[in-house]
């Protein structure tokens, strides 16, 4: 019963390829994250939803889609692959109703691979 | 924009011994989080600090957050083997939807 669940753990592919990371979370959270974590381990925010809704999207190019079919998920699509794009990529969930003091939890990272 | 510093970057420590992490924001943010990474692994929450004041702690583990100098500290206490990994100290940019993470806090206890 993982709570914050992401699919596949490990993506090897090549330059120019478009792929697709997915993530559920069964915490009951309204608002989802995606976040980059970078060969120097430094982590920053790509984008929240909440309710399904686009509230932060922090200058990520236009390959990046994210995707909220329903609160509980948020997928990540990503076009034309290029070398910088390989990182870990993590899902986490929160409440943000009434400015909850919940922290965000987050999922296990895709381990993303540009060869 | 918003920085997070840490300090130190990298800490190599003794068993037993006790040390603290820095960690500067650089804006007003009433919510300040402490996380914990093991190589390879996920980001496990430690602390959530949301007043000035707030002092909080987990076994060998203590934080406490000054609003005003905009400063928190994890202070490690007798240090053991487990406590090896990475701290980040992270800081609420977007009133709950985005957070700010420092560049994270590499120990290792030795012994």
């Amino acid at each position: 019963d993982t709570a914050v669940s992401q699919t596949p753990k490990y993506l090897v592919t090549q330059m120019g390829n478009d792929k697709s990371i997915k993530c559920e979370q069964n915490l009951g959270h309204d608002t989802m994250y995606w976040y980059k974590q970078d060969s120097k381990k430094f982590l920053k925010i790509m984008f929240s939803y909440n309710n399904k809704e686009l509230i932060i999207n922090e200058t990520v190019p236009n390959r990046f889609s994210p995707k909220s079919p329903d609160k509980a998920h948020l997928n990540l699509h990503i076009n034309s692959l290029e070398l910088g794009d390989s990182a870990v990529y993590f899902c986490a969930s929160s409440n943000t109703r009434g400015l909850s003091n919940q922290p965000q939890h987050f999922g296990d990272g895709t381990r993303l691979s540009i060869l | 924009e918003l920085k997070v510093e840490q300090n130190p970057l990298f800490l190599s420590m003794q068993e037993g011994k006790n040390y603290t992490i820095y960690c500067n924001y650089s804006t007003t943010s009433d919510r300040l989080y402490w996380y914990r990474q093991d190589p390879g692994k996920s980001l496990e929450s430690l602390f959530v600090l949301l007043s000035n004041g707030a002092v909080k702690q987990e076994g060998r583990l203590m934080a406490s957050l000054d609003t005003k100098a905009r400063l928190s500290t994890l202070h490690i206490t007798a240090a053991v083997h487990d406590l090896s990994a990475t701290y980040f100290c992270a800081v609420d940019i977007a009133s709950g939807y985005a957070l700010n993470f420092g560049k994270g806090t590499s120990l290792l206890v030795t012994p």
